[in-house]
């Protein structure tokens, strides 16, 4: 059974402070990590597709790197403001399925 | 562009009955998922179709079925169900592998 766990589960920080989560996912058969923002009563919007090792992402403020030998994707937000407040989850796909299996999120919350 | 409609968006059932979801995809979309996501889950994989065909399955017991058609609208059926059926139900639909647009979602309580 694949497991992609995310860490920590929830998270509370100042406004203007930078933070940063893992997913952590097989290393084995990877073929690609996607990286998901959630807000209360919204739908899950996508961030970022990392298909290559060292692969590094960036929009705006947020940017993930990706280490496929070692099983580990960062999400990191620089300068968070209270809008970044969401669920941030990743979801994997090993290679020769379809199949996404998405972690449980990380649940950030920005203080003004 | 519309984006991903699932109906209804809030539904309330006793257990042992069935339910239907419906998960209308973005024009030109073929590929559809369902999701459970339950409190402290993260998202569970119910099922994919593609084409009218579904192309994977999740571990969910028999109670849960799904199917397309060849508009590429999906519903998702789930018999007898139990008070753990309760959760929310996520529709996504892709035009590429794993760029889901995910739907508001349909949020079953079973009483």
């Amino acid at each position: 059974i694949l497991n992609v766990e995310q860490s920590p589960q929830s998270l509370h920080v100042q406004e203007g402070d930078s933070t940063n989560f893992t997913c952590s996912f097989p290393s084995s058969n990877f073929y690609a990590l996607h990286w998901y923002r959630w807000e209360t009563a919204k739908s899950p919007e996508a961030l970022f597709v990392m298909t290559l090792n060292g692969d590094e992402k960036k929009k705006g403020r947020i940017s993930a790197t990706l280490n496929t030998k070692e099983g580990y994707s960062y999400l990191y937000i620089k300068g968070s403001q209270p809008e970044d407040s969401a669920t941030y989850l990743c979801a994997f796909r090993a290679s020769g399925t379809y199949k996404y299996i998405f972690g449980t999120g990380t649940r950030l919350k920005v203080l003004a | 562009k519309a984006g991903v409609t699932q109906t209804p968006r809030y539904l309330i059932k006793t257990r042992g009955q069935q339910v239907t979801l419906s998960c209308s995809p973005i024009s030109g979309h073929r590929s559809v998922s369902w999701y459970q996501q339950t409190p402290g889950q993260g998202l569970q994989f119910l099922f994919e179709y593609f084409s009218e065909t579904q192309r994977n399955k999740g571990n969910f017991p028999g109670r849960f079925s799904g199917r397309q058609f060849s508009n590429s609208r999906s519903e998702m059926n789930v018999s007898t169900l139990e008070l753990g059926d309760s959760a929310l139900y996520l529709c996504a639909s892709s035009l590429k592998p794993g760029r889901w647009n995910f739907g508001a979602g349909t949020r079953l309580s079973v009483l």
